[in-house]
């Protein structure tokens, strides 16, 4: 158990429409990131929170956004679903600012999204 | 940018046989290197990482990987596959050219074991 907490572990949705995905990270990590894993882009960063701010942007889409709340859990919201955004999203969290080069990410065991 | 090459989606090899799971990193400076370990219905937890004190690495269950600096490599061994072993491996770099602290991953390969 890393100790990273994702909620809902699977989810079907319709094209259109949104979804909220939810991480707890840690306790003690106050960064948090968000990745989509699919397989034909494998595990691809979308973004990084620090303490509530976004510190780091990948390749995530205008239809998706992200927050990181004061108790430190974050949300990622998908919007307009398409099909193509049926993946795996894991949350991830490291200590401190996690922005060191040596540190190793704790993930969670991730959100199954299908869109239909 | 950083990249990782996972050379083989798949590798099958039998039970007690040696694992050699290969990654190849593109950068001229040399990054931090991990390997990651995603059992079925789980997310990933770290197997080992290197972090320029010693190019050997040892990691949890009996793996291990060398830092190569000449071949850009960091690939992962174990002497005898269990069948526990079963599960998809990534390699990930941080820093290196660009010195970016996010992890870029690999795009995974699959580890079957036979009995």
């Amino acid at each position: 158990d890393s100790g990273v907490t994702q909620t809902p572990k699977h989810l079907i949705t319709a094209t259109g429409q949104r979804v909220t995905l939810r991480c707890s990270p840690r306790s003690g990590d106050l960064s948090v990131y968000w990745y989509q894993q699919s397989l034909d882009q494998g595990l691809q960063f979308l973004i990084q929170y620090y303490n509530g701010e976004e510190r780091a942007k990948g390749n995530i889409l205008e239809r998706f956004s992200a927050q990181q709340f004061p108790d430190l859990h974050s949300e990622l919201n998908l919007s307009s679903l398409e099909l193509g955004d049926s993946a795996l999203y894991f949350c991830a969290s490291a200590e401190g600012s996690g922005t060191t080069k040596t540190g190793e990410l704790f993930f969670g065991e991730g959100s199954r999204l299908t869109v239909l | 940018a950083q990249s990782v090459t996972q050379l083989g989606s798949h590798v099958s090899v039998s039970e007690g046989a040696l694992v050699l799971l290969r990654c190849n990193y593109s950068s001229s400076v040399p990054p931090y290197l991990f390997w990651y370990v995603q059992y079925p219905n789980q997310g990933l937890q770290l197997l080992l990482k290197y972090t320029s004190a010693a190019t050997l690495v040892k990691g949890i269950n009996g793996f291990e990987a060398e830092f190569k600096k000449s071949e850009t490599s960091f690939h992962l061994t174990k002497p005898s596959a269990h069948m526990s072993d079963a599960a998809e491996y990534f390699c990930a770099v941080k820093g290196g050219t660009g010195g970016s602290y996010i992890p870029t991953f690999g795009r995974g390969t699959s580890l079957i074991v036979h009995p």
